[in-house]
């Protein structure tokens, strides 16, 4: 069975442009998370959706950060103006939630964004 | 600020050995528990997830749970060099919010 897939997997740009990041769950999962991972903060949750619905982006960290999930087979994050400390990996995780406990997440393989 | 925390390391052990991974959560609601295991430049995978408290047992792995100290710890049995890697602690802190700790890296030395 594919896994949760991700693209693009490595994205270098200037500050300023904008970034479009993609997210493909595993089929069947209801719901999905987009975390980002560097050194200093390690691996921060920025959104999650349950049934395509954004349920809790506290960790977004400001408007120039945006999600959506227009069905359940695909999400987007986008950063809009990039900037130099946006650079870091970025991962897109799904899961199967159908109420009582809460199933493990299941990780894509990453978008490492660098921003010029 | 709900949290996870983990010593960073590294933690280091001889093959053959039992490594010991500790984790505590500040969230006494959390309800369940992961452990991931991430290699350098790859992605966390997932290893084992426990809900009850006391151990639950894959392999040479073994998952401690204890709700009341609000303490989660991984057990590795015989331990290999393909061990190494940073181990990542989470627990669940209201709906299906997910927080991870910063990892414990893990040295297993042939």
């Amino acid at each position: 069975d594919a896994g949760v897939i991700q693209s693009p997997r490595h994205e270098v740009t200037e500050m300023g442009q904008e970034v479009t990041l993609r997210c493909k769950p595993i089929s069947g999962h209801n719901s999905l998370f987009w975390y980002r991972q560097t050194m200093m903060r390690g691996l921060e949750l920025l959104i999650y959706f349950n049934n395509n619905v954004p349920i809790d982006d506290s960790g977004m960290p400001e408007d120039r950060f945006s999600a959506k999930m227009p069905n359940a087979s695909f999400s987007t994050l986008k950063i809009q103006p990039s900037e130099p400390r946006d650079s870091a990996v970025y991962f897109c995780a799904s899961s199967s939630q159908r109420g009582g406990r809460v199933q493990p997440q299941h990780f894509g393989d990453g978008t490492r964004l660098s921003i010029l | 600020q709900k949290e996870v925390e983990q010593n960073s390391g590294p933690l280091s052990v001889p093959e053959g050995a039992i490594a010991s991974l500790n984790c505590t959560y500040s969230d006494r609601g959390s309800q369940s528990f992961f452990w991931y295991r991430q290699y350098s430049g790859k992605s966390p995978e997932l290893i084992m997830f426990i809900y009850s408290n006391g151990d639950k047992e894959d392999g040479r792995f073994t998952a401690q749970l204890n709700k009341a100290s609000q303490y989660v710890s991984l057990l590795i049995r015989d331990s290999q060099p393909s061990d190494s890697a940073t181990y990542l602690c989470a627990a669940t802190t209201g709906g299906f919010k997910t927080i991870f700790g910063a990892g414990t890296r893990l040295f297993v030395k042939a």
